[in-house]
């Protein structure tokens, strides 16, 4: 079973599209990540999600809209795609709070966009 | 601001031998980190974490180590293996923050 899948793996579109992502997890946890990985393996976040609330918006562009339609989705999708827009961005997912504190971050496995 | 580094891109060691990688944070807020392994083509694997309230945790052939005085975090792998080549690592967080913050990462290569 996997715990948290994202689609597409690979994405290649030109300057100026609009692509989605999707991102979803069946580990019924309350908090979800976009994070974005750059060619130096860099790993930063761009939003946080929890009980389908926006929590963490890192200044990321307006071009960049998360959605949330209930807990265990989080989708991302990019207006005006840019050549710097290329990357690995990455869907995650955590049990934070309660007395236990923070827990492990579960990822997905990726999806490479490539803006041409 | 928060910052979380390491002090070697890359370690190349040779199989059988241990592995030590180091990890510096600089937000004295942290009470939780973690390691994890990444492949190439894959999503970041869940090594092992560790509490402030501990200096110290065991996994199977890891082991985390944390010194809050200097704020300092390190993972200790046992008898390295081929299976161990990857990059690795350190994040934190603290109580009441919705993000773990990533450090840059170090490529752990196995040699024959």
């Amino acid at each position: 079973d996997t715990a948290v899948s994202q689609t597409p793996k690979y994405l290649v579109t030109q300057m100026g599209n609009d692509k989605s992502i999707k991102c979803e997890q069946n580990l019924g946890h309350d908090t979800m990540y976009w994070y974005k990985q750059d060619s130096k393996k860099f790993l930063k976040i761009m939003f946080s999600y929890n009980n389908k609330e926006l929590i963490i918006n890192e200044t990321v562009p307006n071009r960049f809209s998360p959605k949330s339609p209930d807990k265990a989705h989080l989708n991302l999708h990019i207006n005006s795609l840019e050549l710097g827009d290329s990357a690995v961005y990455f869907c995650a997912s955590s049990q934070v709070g309660g007395t236990g504190g923070w827990t492990e971050a579960f990822f997905g496995q990726g999806t490479r966009l490539t803006v041409v | 601001g928060e910052n979380v580094g390491l002090h070697l891109p890359t370690l190349s060691v040779q199989e059988g031998d241990n592995s030590i990688i180091n990890c510096a944070y600089s937000n004295s807020a942290s009470d939780y980190f973690i390691w994890y392994k990444q492949e190439s083509g894959k999503g970041p694997q869940f090594i092992i974490d560790i509490r402030s309230n501990m200096d110290k945790r065991q996994g199977q052939r890891v082991t985390v180590l944390l010194n809050k005085t200097v704020k300092h975090l390190s993972l200790q792998i046992a008898a390295t293996q081929p299976g161990d080549s990857a990059v690795y690592f350190c994040a934190e967080a603290r109580q009441g923050a919705q993000k773990l913050v990533f450090g840059q990462g170090t490529r752990l290569t196995i040699n024959p």
